[in-house]
């Protein structure tokens, strides 16, 4: 089976940073993706990660460690509209299937 | 570049009712397109993958017979909830897997369904 974990819900202040960590358990690790998601829209493609290290996006960067099924979700200089869910998902093997983790509501405030 | 629609935006129907969903990639050819179902306030869950022409693959717990699936081209897929029922009800969200070489999927904009 899988499990993907990433927190519930995080708060931060305008113009900070944010980390939204994932973990992940998972047979035939074969990639990892952020979406971002806004309420009642459909997800946003972010940032696709399957080597190790720190991919850089703009504001947003993404993690990866694969000894430690781990990765994380950096947003730099929030903004209110990174208001929104952000969804961990895990590719499996050599397929095309994505298991997504509960994603995380993380709330800018000013 | 890379888009992908969904029709209708959203739908109310009644109860014994069935609907159809479409999926179109507007702007590159999808060789696979999956379906995902989304209850308030919970991530996607995958129902089922399709591949231009052959059967979808579904999920365990989707019913085939209930939910169909047609891909009938690199750019359509359709979904049609057959005999809806109130727990039915949900965000439906396509998405879309361009030609080999390409592991993103590009999200539809969704079609919210409520049986009544």
């Amino acid at each position: 089976g899988q499990n993907i974990d990433q927190p519930t819900e995080m708060t931060a202040t305008e113009g900070a940073i944010v980390q939204i960590n994932c973990t992940y358990q998972t047979s035939g690790f074969n990639g990892l993706f952020w979406y971002q998601q806004h309420a009642g829209e459909a997800p946003t493609f972010l940032s696709y990660n399957v080597l190790d290290g720190l991919e850089e996006k703009g504001r947003f960067s993404s993690f990866l460690s694969r000894s430690k099924g781990y990765s994380y979700l950096l947003l730099k200089e929030l903004q209110m509209k990174d208001s929104a869910s952000y969804l961990c998902a895990v590719k499996r093997n050599a397929g095309n299937m994505l298991t997504f983790g509960g994603g995380t509501r993380l709330m800018v405030k000013p | 570049g890379a888009v992908v629609s969904q029709h209708p935006s959203w739908v109310i129907c009644k109860s014994g009712t069935s609907v159809k969903i479409e999926c179109r990639s507007l702007d590159f050819q999808a060789t696979t397109m999956f379906w995902y179902r989304q209850f308030p306030k919970q991530s996607l869950m995958l129902m089922a993958t399709s591949n231009e022409g052959s059967k979808a693959t579904y999920e365990q717990g989707v019913e085939k017979d209930k939910f169909l699936i047609n891909h009938a081209s690199l750019t359509l897929s359709t979904l049609t909830v057959t005999s809806a029922h109130p727990e039915d009800s949900s965000f439906y969200i396509c998405s879309a897997k361009g030609l080999a070489g390409t592991d993103t999927q590009y999200f539809g904009p969704g079609t919210r369904l409520t049986v009544l």
